[in-house]
């Protein structure tokens, strides 16, 4: 079975710190994602990594940077803390796989973590 | 501009009974398409998928979907509700854009409570 772990199920945290947050995936997968979730407005992807060394912004970055020098551990910081970034933290990986003709790669399914519960006071 | 619509955001059903959930998406092409549950507390799960071939796909769990290409829905389905079932359902979409990247939106997701 695909294994996604992230490094805390809770954490709380105080405004202005810096926060690591660890995603480790196990299957050797190529693409690996962060999103926050948050009441009524679904999951929201804040940055993703298709390769080592490798990230794209997704729709709400600001605020976040990522790291991936290991292709199984992808890391997302929080520069700054601030109360506005309290919410919860999934982590999610997935094999590219090549589709159609052009065969540019793509996504495909997601692996999700158990989440992390980021608190900022 | 491509989107993802879940149009109940709660459905409470009886143990037993049947269920539907909508999944509704505005897009020119057939793009693939996702139900992920997410259990209280926990990350989510892939339920099933649709990328070609029989518009009618079953996942785990019990749960069936179909892809309706008129009606641009891709509704969940199961014939008979367990309290276990009660969690958050998620519809997600895989749309291409220019240049042969890929986006995956997300549905705002259905919150489904089983009475007992």
């Amino acid at each position: 079975d695909v294994k996604v772990t992230q490094s805390s199920r809770y954490l709380v945290k105080r405004t202005g710190e810096k926060v690591f947050l660890e995603c480790v995936q196990d299957m050797d997968h190529e693409n690996m994602f962060w999103y926050r979730q948050d009441p009524g407005l679904g999951l929201r992807l804040i940055y993703f990594s298709y390769d080592v060394k490798m990230k794209e912004k997704g729709d709400i970055p600001e605020g976040y940077s990522v790291s991936r020098e290991k292709k199984e551990r992808f890391s997302l910081i929080l520069e700054s803390a601030s109360t506005n970034q309290t919410s919860m933290y999934l982590c999610a990986s997935s094999f590219i796989f090549v589709w159609g003709l052009a065969g540019r790669l793509s996504y495909n399914e997601q692996f999700f973590g158990p989440g992390t519960r980021l608190t900022v006071l | 501009a491509q989107s993802v619509t879940q149009p109940d955001i709660h459905i409470t059903v009886s143990e037993g009974a049947s269920l539907e959930l909508r999944c509704n998406y505005s897009y020119g092409a057939t793009p693939y398409l996702f139900w992920y549950v997410q259990s209280p507390g926990q990350g989510l799960q892939l339920l099933l998928k649709y990328f070609s071939g029989d518009t009618l796909v079953q996942g785990i769990k019990g749960f069936e979907a179909e892809f309706k290409r008129s009606q641009s829905s891709f509704n969940l389905r199961k014939p008979s509700v367990h309290w276990s079932d009660a969690a958050e359902y998620f519809c997600a979409v895989l749309f291409r854009r220019a240049g042969n990247n890929r986006k995956l939106i997300w549905g705002l997701g259905t919150s489904l409570a089983v009475n007992p």
